[in-house]
């Protein structure tokens, strides 16, 4: 089965300080990955998936599959950044159900 | 073109009725997705539909809850005999292909008095 861990529900952090939103999977097969965001009052949306390898709003993820994880990082964050954040694991054929992590909110103090 | 759509964006009702909640996905979207966020819990999987093929229902978390998905476009979920545990945002999110990146809508949320 796949599961995915994020194991920090807030992060709290001050504007200009690096960021680092940890998440980690189990899955035996090839991972697409992904993380999504949620602002305040406004739809999940898409941040940025793994196979893209791009950097979206100064933030970069790295699948490390040998310690399985695909943490989401910020050398300096923003207030504007405070947002919920959610991992998500999908499957590279075979069934396409994603796993989403439990999400961390992170909180930019100014 | 317009997002993801959903009605009704709130719904109250009272414990023991039914509701329905309904998804206008992407046009030309294949994979259609519900979830439900609570407070603490995260997103969790309800249901997947991906073309005329027979729904991926596993993560439905009582027999009370259904949906089905019509012309392989608009969706409707329906709760019976509703229960408070089941107050929570309702989201529905569709994509081009499957594992491709979901589209969400701004969800719908069930009060359960």
């Amino acid at each position: 089965a796949q599961r995915v861990t994020q194991p920090e529900k807030l992060l709290s952090v001050f504007k200009g300080a690096p960021v680092e939103l940890k998440c980690n999977y189990s899955y035996s097969g090839s991972p697409e990955l992904f993380w999504y965001v949620q602002y305040s009052r406004q739809r999940l949306q898409l941040l940025l998936r793994h196979i893209s390898r791009e950097s979206i709003k100064g933030f970069t993820a790295d699948l490390n599959k040998g310690e399985t994880s695909f943490h989401l990082k910020k050398p300096f964050a923003q207030e504007e950044d405070s947002a919920m954040y959610y991992c998500a694991l999908s499957r590279m054929g075979g069934s396409y159900i994603p796993t989403f992590g439990r999400g961390t909110s992170l909180i930019v103090h100014p | 073109g317009a997002g993801v759509s959903q009605s009704p964006s709130n719904k109250v009702t009272e414990k023991g009725k039914d509701v329905e909640l309904r998804c206008d996905p992407i046009s030309g979207h294949t994979a259609l997705y519900w979830y439900r966020q609570s407070l603490g819990q995260g997103l969790e999987f309800l249901i997947y539909f991906q073309g005329n093929s027979a729904p991926d229902k596993s993560g439905l978390p009582s027999d009370r809850f259904s949906a089905e998905r019509t012309g392989g476009s608009v969706s409707t979920l329906t709760i019976q005999r509703t229960q408070q545990e089941d107050s929570a945002v309702y989201l529905c999110a569709s994509s081009f292909a499957p594992g491709d990146e979901q589209f969400f809508g701004p969800g719908t949320r069930l009060t359960v008095l």
